[in-house]
């Protein structure tokens, strides 16, 4: 399995703000995501970040809100934009690996004010 | 649409008892079923999982048994431990390989010492 470091790991920021969460991988690794728990609710994908080409966002998920980088294997950055109190979450962003498993960061606990 | 679910918010099982966590999902493209344990501030965890052509799989105390015509799963865990007490996520995935997982509602399980 993947070690995956998430950061930060928790935030409180004001709405209108943006919150940029990096997520690190101790090997390279092909498929990256993004997840995001809402409180009290399951985990929903909100993108595929793709190395060297744009993410591929889920139903209900838009690139302004949410932009996304994959400079290279180990390495993904998500943008919370112009947050709102709805925004508030835990986003997770988790690996693939060829045997259909997907291994999680620890997540980042985000208020939003 | 909530394309997987499971119906029992939560389970309280006392210590050294069996605890079955289920699972229902609609997507008859489904093909590769997955377990997670998630504690709070962490990230979930991969437990076991089970691919369509198998009805069972097994490891440890860990059990996952597969009911494709009622598309219908189960977490078995025995003997349960304290150790156990955690929200458990059922997943899945549609044609294999594609990776991007489906997530049920989470069952918050409590194992009473």
């Amino acid at each position: 399995s993947a070690v995956i470091s998430q950061k930060p790991s928790r935030d409180i920021c004001q709405r209108g703000t943006s919150l940029t969460i990096q997520c690190q991988v101790d090997s390279q690794v092909t498929m990256m995501f993004w997840y995001r728990q809402q409180p009290g609710q399951s985990l929903t994908l909100i993108a595929t970040a793709n190395q060297g080409s744009e993410a591929t966002y889920e139903s209900g998920f838009v690139i302004d809100k949410f932009p996304i980088s994959r400079p290279n294997l180990t390495f993904s950055t998500l943008t919370v934009s112009n947050m709102s109190p709805e925004d508030s979450s835990i986003y997770l962003c988790s690996v693939g690996t060829a045997k259909n498993i997907q291994y999680f960061g620890a997540g980042t606990r985000l208020s939003v004010l | 649409d909530q394309q997987v679910k499971q119906n029992s918010p939560s389970l309280s099982v006392q210590e050294g008892r069996i605890s079955i966590l289920n699972c229902d999902y609609t997507n008859s493209m489904f093909d590769y079923f997955l377990w997670y344990k998630k504690y709070p501030a962490e990230g979930p965890t991969f437990l076991i999982s089970i691919s369509s052509i198998k009805d069972k799989n097994e490891d440890g105390r860990f059990t996952v048994f597969l009911n494709k015509s009622a598309k219908h799963l189960s977490l078995h865990i025995v003997p349960s431990q304290p150790g156990d007490s955690a929200v458990y996520f059922c997943a899945a995935v549609a044609n294999f390989g594609n990776e991007k997982l489906t997530f049920g509602t989470g069952t918050r399980l409590t194992i009473i010492p």
